[in-house]
């Protein structure tokens, strides 16, 4: 079974400014895909960023990183240069298995601040 | 790109009362996902079609439940009848043929928001 935790029910950051979001994971497969989703008040889920869990080298996507420590099992997010745009629910999620099924976390609320 | 498309957005109904969403994946995506995210949790796959054909739906409640894609393309999923812990966002996602191994984005739609009372 695979399971992923996200400890930080919600966090602030101010406008500009840089923050980190904590995940950790598990899962019995050796090939599997870490992912990042933010859903904002829209509801529609949007994908941020994705690291192959056989990569070594972090995943990066502009203002957006990943910190991947395989042996630990964790997966953080840092979003730098923080906008009001970024205010949403951000999901991580892992994938793999015989289904290639997503398992989410329980995400964390982002708020940004002026 | 026309992205993935659910109706309706929003559907109010008494407890024991059925209902049907709707969904259009995006135009060649053989794999076809349904989701309830319940407040406060992240998504929880539901059913998983790969064209017309079931992948798994371990995790979707057959006694109420029910799910099809005919022709491969759109899909329903029906609730009857329906029961207050119902009340969720259901998402529709889809993707590019979901093979083990592969890291095709599932790409969302906007989602239905059901409220039953």
């Amino acid at each position: 079974a695979q399971t992923v935790t996200q400890s930080q029910p919600e966090m602030s950051v101010q406008e500009a400014e840089t923050v980190t979001l904590s995940c950790t994971y598990d899962t019995s497969e050796n090939n599997y895909y870490l992912f990042w989703y933010k859903q904002p008040p829209s509801r529609q889920m949007i994908l941020v960023i994705r690291q192959e869990a056989y990569k070594q080298q972090n995943a990066t996507e502009n203002r957006f990183s990943v910190n991947f420590q395989k042996a630990a099992k964790s997966f953080s997010l840092k979003i730098s240069d923080s906008q009001l745009g970024d205010t949403a629910m951000y999901f991580c999620a892992v994938r793999g298995g015989a289904t290639n099924k997503l398992i989410f976390g329980t995400g964390t609320l982002l708020a940004v601040q002026p | 790109e026309a992205g993935v498309a659910q109706s309706p957005r929003y559907k109010i109904i008494e407890k024991r009362q059925s209902v049907a969403f709707w969904c259009n994946p995006i135009s060649g995506h053989a794999t076809l996902y349904w989701y309830q995210q319940i407040l406060g949790q992240g998504p929880k796959l539901l059913i998983q079609f790969q064209n017309n054909g079931v992948v798994d739906d371990s995790q979707l409640p057959k006694d109420r439940f029910s799910a099809e894609r005919l022709k491969g393309v759109d899909s329903t999923l029906k609730i009857q009848p329906a029961k207050l812990e119902d009340s969720a966002v259901y998402l529709c996602a889809s993707s590019l043929p979901s093979l083990r191994g592969d890291s095709y984005e599932q790409y969302f739609g906007p989602g239905t928001r059901l409220t039953v009372t």
